[in-house]
Order: C-alpha cells, then structure tokens, then sequence
C-alpha cells in the first residue's frame, strides 16, 4: 500500500515554463519535506511544512515555492526552471519534525 | 557543521558479506539511519539506530555504532543480486532536530 505517493513519476518541461510536482500522504504526518536530488549525489533539503507552518531553507532559490493546501497533500512549484533544476525531486513525511522520514518514489524532472 | 561521508563504491561477491561504513561530525547526533535507494526510485528506509545504542540486527541487517569513533556501519549478510543500489547514511542532529543530513552514498554492486 502506498504511503506516500508522487506524481507524475516523469515530468518533462521547457526551459522558463513553470510546472508543478505532487505529493500525498495516506499516513496523517504532520510534516511533510521537499528533497532535490542530483545525479549521484545525496538528497539536499528544499523546505518542509510542520502541518501549516512553512520552513524555507538558506539556500533555496526563490524559484522554488511550495504549498500545502490540506494535510495529504503537498506541491512544490518551480516558476521559472532552468537547466539546472533537472533532478529528481523526493517528497518525505514523518508524524513529527523529529520522527522517521519516510519518501515518496520519486518525480524525475527533465528540462529541455 | 554536520558532515556525513562514505565511500562512493563497494563490490561484493554473491553470496558474501557487505559492509558499508560512513562516518559523522555531529557529536550530538541522536539518531542514524541506513537508506536504500534502487536505481529511479525513492529512499526506502532500511533501518535506524539511536545514538544509545551499539548494535542493532534486523534479519539479514546488522548496524553497529561507534559513538567514540563516530563511526557507523551497516552489514548486509549473504548479498544477493536484489540488494545492488545506493545506500544513504544520514544523522540527525540536536541543533537541527527537523533536518537530516545525508551522505553521498555508497553504490554496492554484486559479482556472480
């Protein structure tokens, strides 16, 4: 059964064209994480949402946004994708900010 | 700051033992985690150890800590073709107890 489900599993934009990953939860945690992952390189934090409240990285570019309308749900937007924003991008939830991280399979963007 | 590091290769034989090491900075870390990512998937979560612990043995799956070290592994007996991927060592801290920082990970391949 799936827990934390993501979709579309492929996603192929254009250079500048906004688009939109999802994710969702079946497991009622209040906490829900945004991950990029690069080619051979670990997962880097984007931010994360402890149940309405927001947490933005340093680092991360003002190109990313997120939104959390509801508890199962959970939307990371990239207004404006570059070459560079191709990589597999992992959704994670836990019960609470301290507890297990459990990912989603994952959204393979690739930017043309 | 926290730093995770592992090395970036191991090759085992069928059959044979697996040992995969990783080492950690953050002295305060709480919990440690062995993730198992399959080549376009997600990170599935394998098993975890709390810093009070030495050891812990889940089937197929010993994770020993050296907490003096710093140093954490993880044993996979009798390898078998299923178990090629990349494996993630992260630690959670207490000064970033939402965030975990992930090493690059090892790829374990297997030789007939």
């Amino acid at each position: 059964d799936a827990m934390v489900i993501q979709n579309p599993r492929y996603q192929v934009t254009q250079f500048g064209k906004p688009v939109t990953l999802s994710c969702s939860q079946t497991l009622n945690h209040n906490v829900m994480y945004w991950y990029q992952q690069k080619s051979s390189q670990a997962p880097k934090l984007l931010f994360h949402y402890y149940d309405k409240d927001f947490n933005n990285e340093a680092d991360t570019p003002d190109n990313f946004q997120s939104r959390r309308p509801n508890t199962s749900f959970c939307f990371l937007d990239i207004r404006s994708p570059g070459l560079g924003d191709a990589a597999m991008y992992l959704c994670a939830t836990s019960r609470d900010r301290t507890d297990t991280q459990y990912f989603g399979p994952g959204t393979r963007l690739t930017v043309l | 700051g926290e730093d995770v590091e592992q090395s970036l290769f191991l090759s085992v034989r069928e059959g044979d033992s697996s040992v995969i090491n990783c080492t950690y900075t953050d002295s305060s870390s709480t919990y440690l985690y062995w993730y198992k990512q399959e080549p376009g998937a997600g990170l599935q979560l394998l098993t975890y150890i709390f810093s009070n612990m030495d050891m812990k043995q889940d089937q197929r799956l010993t994770v020993l800590l050296n907490k003096k070290d710093k140093h954490l592994s993880l044993r996979i007996a009798d390898t078998q073709t299923g178990d090629s991927a990349i494996y993630f060592c992260a630690e959670r801290g207490v000064s970033s107890a939402s965030k975990i920082i992930f090493g690059s990970g090892t790829r374990l391949s297997i030789r007939p």
